[in-house]
């Protein structure tokens, strides 16, 4: 079945830094990627998604870039803020082995952005 | 993000006892989803219906149940066979396969 790979597992940042997190995945008719913002205690919430027809996508000081030959695709967040600082998930839906295009998440990323 | 509701928010039970976890959408969803989230663990998905009447199992989905008899609800149960039943239970649902999903704020069970 579909196995995404999330790195790093925290990652912390001087305010006005840039972030950028990585998610490998190893199902080859994946063609939706999602990531969402979790603050603690909170839903995940969607903040950008790209599919495979498309190499890269950005909104304000978010994008996403998506390399299908490699099966990878990154979160890059520029100028971060303090308010940036929460858990991010990445995932990729996975159509093998009986699945029907369900999401499969990685474990997560804590993002701590310092004043 | 408001069309998906969870309840209650927290939810505390001693070991032993059955639990339903609700879960109501109206966003018109065909699909709905139950995840669970444990610390450094991401989500796990537990039990998926695409349309109404039918769902299927997930990676996870010893010890628990689900019923879907009405396009907007989809209850989850928490049985006592599930061994480590302490954690946040999240719902989502999405247009249909493979698509975008929404999620509920989740409900935080603890057995003792």
């Amino acid at each position: 079945g579909e196995n995404v790979e999330q790195h790093p597992s925290t990652l912390s940042v001087q305010e006005g830094d840039s972030a950028v997190i990585k998610c490998t995945y190893s199902d080859s008719a994946s063609n939706y990627f999602p990531w969402y913002k979790q603050e603690l205690g909170k839903r995940p919430q969607l903040i950008i998604d790209i599919r495979s027809n498309v190499g890269e996508k950005k909104d304000q000081r978010i994008a996403v870039t998506l390399n299908k030959t490699a099966k990878h695709f990154s979160l890059h967040i520029t100028e971060t803020q303090p308010e940036d600082s929460a858990v991010y998930f990445c995932a990729a839906n996975e159509w093998g082995g009986g699945s029907q295009g369900n999401l499969i998440f990685g474990k997560g990323t804590k993002l701590s952005v310092k004043p | 993000d408001g069309g998906i509701t969870q309840s209650p928010k927290y939810l505390f039970r001693k070991e032993g006892q059955n639990v339903t976890l609700s879960c109501e959408q109206n966003l018109n969803h065909d699909a709905m989803y139950w995840y669970r989230q444990d610390p450094g663990q991401g989500l796990r998905l537990i039990y998926y219906s695409q349309i109404v009447n039918d769902f299927q199992k997930g990676d996870i989905a010893e010890g628990y149940s689900v019923s879907r008899e009405k396009k907007e609800s989809f209850p989850l149960t928490v049985t006592s066979a599930q061994k480590n039943p302490t954690a946040f239970y999240l719902c989502a649902s999405s247009m249909g396969q493979g698509a975008m999903q929404y999620f509920g704020p989740g409900t935080r069970l603890t057995v003792t």
